[in-house]
């Protein structure tokens, strides 16, 4: 089986930077991957990590080291519309070969003035 | 906008009956896959298929079927429908079905249901 621990509740003030970690237990990884959500709303591709180290889109990065299934989401200059809930989830091998997202429960984000 | 629909975008419904979900997903995706999103579970995989064929199950109910058609769309049927049920239900989709990139998966708007 497949687990994901994120935090359930980041609060951050506009300007800084906040870190959101996922932990993850999975047979036959294939990539750790980020996804944003507003209330309500259908969730967005960020970013995704298949091997070791730093990826950075704009004010997004996401690390991912393999060895300790840990990854996290690096959001740098806050702005108040990153309010929102942030998805981890792996793509996993399952046994009849589909390659199906399972995501974290997600953290909330609050950016507060 | 991801370029995946999905109708209709409310359902208000009672226990016991059926409903289906339909989803089209984005021009030259093959890969749908159906997402259940509640309060307290998150988003849960329940099925996927490439190109007309069931790829993958995640949780998914014996009373929930789905099915791809010839056109590429998808539409999800819930039957003997519970309170527990009630969520939002997302389709998804993505040009290929194994490891290959492109890697993300485009979400739809969602269908809300509720059952009372």
């Amino acid at each position: 089986g497949q687990s994901l621990e994120q935090p359930s509740e980041v609060t951050a003030v506009e300007g800084a930077i906040v870190q959101i970690n996922c932990t993850y237990q999975t047979s036959g990884f294939y990539g750790l991957s980020w996804y944003q959500q507003h209330d309500g709303g259908a969730p967005t591709f960020l970013s995704y990590n298949a091997l070791d180290g730093l990826e950075e889109t704009g004010r997004f990065s996401s690390f991912l080291s393999r060895s300790d299934s840990y990854g996290y989401l690096l959001l740098q200059e806050l702005q108040m519309k990153d309010s929102a809930s942030y998805f981890c989830a792996v793509r996993d091998r399952d046994s009849n070969s589909g390659y199906a997202l399972n995501f974290g429960k997600g953290t909330s984000l609050l950016v507060t003035p | 906008d991801s370029g995946v629909t999905q109708t209709p975008k409310h359902l208000i419904t009672a226990t016991g009956q059926r409903v289906t979900l339909r989803c089209s997903p984005r021009s030259g995706d093959l890969s749908v896959y159906w997402y259940q999103q509640s309060l307290d579970q998150g988003l849960q995989f329940l099925i996927h298929y490439y190109n007309g064929e069931e790829r993958a199950k995640g949780n998914i109910l014996e009373r929930f079927s789905a099915q791809q058609f010839p056109d590429l769309h998808s539409e999800l049927n819930l039957s003997s429908l519970e309170l527990g049920d009630s969520a939002l239900y997302f389709c998804a989709s993505s040009v290929g079905a194994t490891g290959d990139l492109p890697y993300e998966q485009y979400f739809g708007p969602g269908t809300r249901l509720t059952v009372t």
